[in-house]
C-alpha cells in the first residue's frame, strides 16, 4: 500500500470556524490532489499540486485553499467553514500526473459542519 | 471537463449471478481507469484500459475498452459478497492541458449471499 495518512480521520465543527486537512506521503510523488466526495455527485477535484509550492484549482475550489511547502505534506484549508462543505476528503498521490497512471488514495476525512 | 456516465447507480445481486456496469462519455478519452471502493476506504485501482477495443480479465472481472474510447464496461461473472462496493470509472481530463482525472459517480454494487 502506497504510504499516505491523512489527519485527522474525522473532525466535527462549527460553521465560520477554520480548518485544516493534512495529506502525508512517504512516497516522494510529485502530485497530490485533495478530493471531496459526496452522494450524487462522486469525487471532485479541489485542488491539485505538481510540485513544492505549486499548485492549481480544480473543479469546486471555491471556499477552499492548499498550501505545499514540502514534497511529502499537502495541506487543505477551510478558512471559514460552511455546512455544504460537510463531506469525505479523499487525498490522492500520483508520480507522473494522471495521465495512464493511477492515484493512490488515502483513506479520507469525514467532516462535519455544523 | 470531459464527463462520464456510470449506469446503474444502484445493483444488487444475488450471490452467484452476473452483472454488466457502464461507463460512457461523449467524449473521447485516451485511457480509463476502474477503482473500487470499500466502505470507509479510499479507491483502489482495479486497471487502466488505453488501446480501443481492449479487453482485460481480473479474475472474475472483465473490461472493456469501447472501439472509439469513449465508453467502458465492466462484467463480474459469478459475483461474490467480496465484490460489494463502488465501482468508479475514471479518465484523464485533456482539456485545458492539466494533469487531472475526472470521475465518473460510480456504481454501488451489493452481493447478497
Amino acid at each position: 500500500d502506497a504510504g499516505i495518512t491523512q489527519s485527522p480521520r474525522h473532525k466535527v465543527t462549527e460553521t465560520g470556524t477554520p480548518v485544516t486537512l493534512r495529506c502525508h506521503q512517504t512516497e516522494n510523488h510529485r502530485y497530490m490532489y485533495w478530493y471531496r466526495q459526496d452522494p450524487g455527485h462522486g469525487l471532485r477535484l479541489i485542488h491539485y499540486s505538481y510540485g513544492v509550492k505549486d499548485t492549481d484549482k480544480g473543479e469546486v475550489s471555491d471556499g477552499y485553499s492548499v498550501s505545499r511547502s514540502k514534497t511529502e505534506d499537502f495541506l487543505l484549508t477551510l478558512e471559514s467553514a460552511t455546512s455544504s462543505q460537510t463531506s469525505v476528503y479523499f487525498c490522492a498521490i500520483s508520480p507522473f500526473g494522471t495521465t495512464n497512471e493511477k492515484l493512490f488514495f488515502g483513506s479520507g476525512t469525514q467532516l462535519s459542519v455544523l | 471537463t470531459q464527463l462520464l456516465e456510470q449506469s446503474p447507480q444502484f445493483l444488487s445481486i444475488q450471490e452467484g449471478e452476473n452483472l454488466t456496469v457502464y461507463c460512457n462519455s461523449s467524449s473521447v478519452f485516451s485511457s480509463l481507469q476502474w477503482y473500487r471502493q470499500e466502505p470507509g476506504e479510499g479507491p483502489v485501482l482495479l486497471v487502466t484500459v488505453v488501446t480501443g477495443g481492449e479487453v482485460k480479465k481480473l479474475k472474475r472481472l472483465t473490461f472493456q475498452f469501447g472501439d472509439a474510447r469513449k465508453d467502458s464496461s465492466l462484467h463480474i461473472t459469478a459475483a461474490q459478497p467480496g465484490d460489494t462496493g463502488l465501482y468508479l470509472c475514471a479518465g484523464p481530463d485533456t482539456q485545458g492541458g492539466s494533469e487531472k482525472l475526472v470521475f465518473g459517480k460510480g456504481t454501488k454494487l451489493t452481493v447478497n449471499p
